[in-house]
């Protein structure tokens, strides 16, 4: 199957610090992926919608200077997490769409924030 | 936002034994998806159905897909140690193609 590329895979950062997890489609174009964010032993949440070439369409509740989505190119998504807090502590994943109706996804970001 | 709710929440079974799990939806759908997390891992794509489909097989997997009730069921034979996963469910909207996931089911499959 197609593979998507998620890094880091853990980071810990201090609180106020920025992180920058990056989501690549190795193996195909990818005009549309998705932020996901998961608490411990609970679903997926989408955060955003990030789109190449124009601007992450965010979900509701989800903080856009916050949670900076950018898509530079059809194979790249990055999300910024700014000035993060502790509450900020979460698994993030990627998934990339190519198009044939399922997704496919990141091995994740782990994100601890202290 | 969580359109599927799955059940059970949890299952332990013993290896060899068939693992059942359900999701229903609430909205029309395009399609719906199985997706298997381990443990601290990304989500792998298992299945897809679409709406004008009932039933589907792929290897020890069957899914069924009633319309009718907006539900869908996921069935694993033969369930192996390395089964052990969450699994969610994911709807496909007729008006986009955002996933919507399920609050997943634990399967625990003992040695």
């Amino acid at each position: 199957g197609a593979v998507v590329s998620q890094h880091p895979s853990r980071v810990i950062c201090k609180s106020g610090t920025s992180v920058k997890i990056e989501c690549r489609s190795l193996d195909f174009q990818a005009t549309t992926m998705f932020w996901y964010r998961q608490f411990p032993k609970q679903s997926l949440m989408l955060m955003a919608t990030s789109n190449e070439g124009s601007k992450a369409t965010y979900e509701q509740g989800v903080e856009k200077d916050k949670f900076l989505i950018n898509h530079a190119s059809l194979t790249l998504s990055t999300l910024t997490v700014t000035s993060a807090h502790p509450e900020d502590s979460s698994f993030y994943i990627c998934s990339a769409y190519r198009g044939t109706g399922e997704l496919f996804f990141g091995e994740g970001s782990r994100l601890t924030v202290l | 936002s969580q359109q599927g709710e799955e059940d059970p929440q949890a299952l332990s079974i013993q290896e060899g034994e068939n693992a059942t799990m359900n999701c229903s939806y609430k909205t029309s759908i395009n399609n719906l998806q199985w997706y298997r997390q381990n443990s601290g891992r990304g989500l792998v794509h298992l299945i897809l159905i679409r709406s004008n489909e009932r039933e589907k097989h792929s290897g020890r997997l069957r899914v069924t897909l009633d319309t009718s009730k907006k539900s869908s069921s996921l069935l694993i034979t033969a369930s192996r140690a390395a089964d052990t996963a969450s699994y969610f469910c994911a709807t496909n909207p007729r008006t986009d193609y955002k996933l919507s996931f399920g609050a997943g089911t634990t399967v625990t499959v003992r040695a």
